[in-house]
């Protein structure tokens, strides 16, 4: 079965710092990713996707990500952190079902703290 | 075009009593989820429907819990008898079939006393 594992629960960076957020996941066909993030109240946002080609993503808001499929990854980086990103951080992955329905499986989740 | 819709955004109830969330999906989205998510279990999915027939509902806790989709554009939730242990935000999401991504509602956050 699927799984994604997020290693940091919690994170703090400072403002302009680099940031990289871990996800590992399991899955064992060709898989889709993506990392979504949540801010306080609201419900969950797309930064970004994989699905082929390219493994360094773009995503919104000056986010990439890296797919690795040795290492079964897909970290999350930003070069310079702003304190508008603090917010929890979902990575996905997308599993077919038998009669191609999908599954999507999430992370627990990793809370980023920004300070000064 | 408006998002994913949810209501109510807060419900307040005590033990026992039934509990409805109601979600409306992006036109033309055919698959539809409803996500909980506490702070020790994080994100789980309890049920997904695909052009309105339920196909994964092994998610739904027990057999209080359903959950219905009469129609493409209209989806809902129910606890009957509701739990101090039910409560939490609940998520209903979106999607074309193979696209993957989801696009969700801002959360139903349930109290039961």
């Amino acid at each position: 079965a699927q799984s994604v594992t997020q290693p940091d629960i919690h994170i703090t960076v400072s403002e302009g710092a680099s940031l990289e957020l871990r996800c590992n996941y399991s899955y064992g066909a060709t898989p889709y990713l993506f990392w979504y993030v949540q801010s306080p109240g609201q419900g969950l946002q797309l930064l970004l996707k994989y699905f082929s080609g390219d493994t360094l993503v773009q995503g919104i808001k000056g986010f990439e990500a890296e797919f690795k499929r040795s290492q079964s990854s897909f970290n999350l980086r930003k070069p310079s952190v702003h304190w508008s990103d603090a917010a929890e951080y979902f990575c996905a992955v997308r599993s077919l079902l038998s009669g191609g329905y999908q599954k999507v499986t999430f992370g627990i989740g990793t809370k980023l703290q920004v300070i000064p | 075009d408006a998002g994913v819709i949810q209501s109510p955004r807060h419900e307040v109830t005590e033990m026992g009593q039934e509990v409805t969330l109601r979600c409306k999906p992006i036109s033309g989205h055919n698959s539809l989820f409803w996500y909980r998510q506490t702070m020790m279990r994080g994100l789980e999915l309890l049920i997904y429907f695909n052009n309105n027939v339920p196909i994964d509902d092994s998610g739904m806790p027990e057999d209080r819990f359903s959950a219905k989709m009469p129609n493409a554009s209209f989806s809902t939730l129910k606890i009957q008898p509701s739990e101090p242990r039910d409560s939490a935000v609940y998520f209903c999401a979106s999607s074309t079939q193979r696209s993957g991504e989801l696009f969700f509602g801002e959360g139903s956050r349930l109290t039961v006393l």
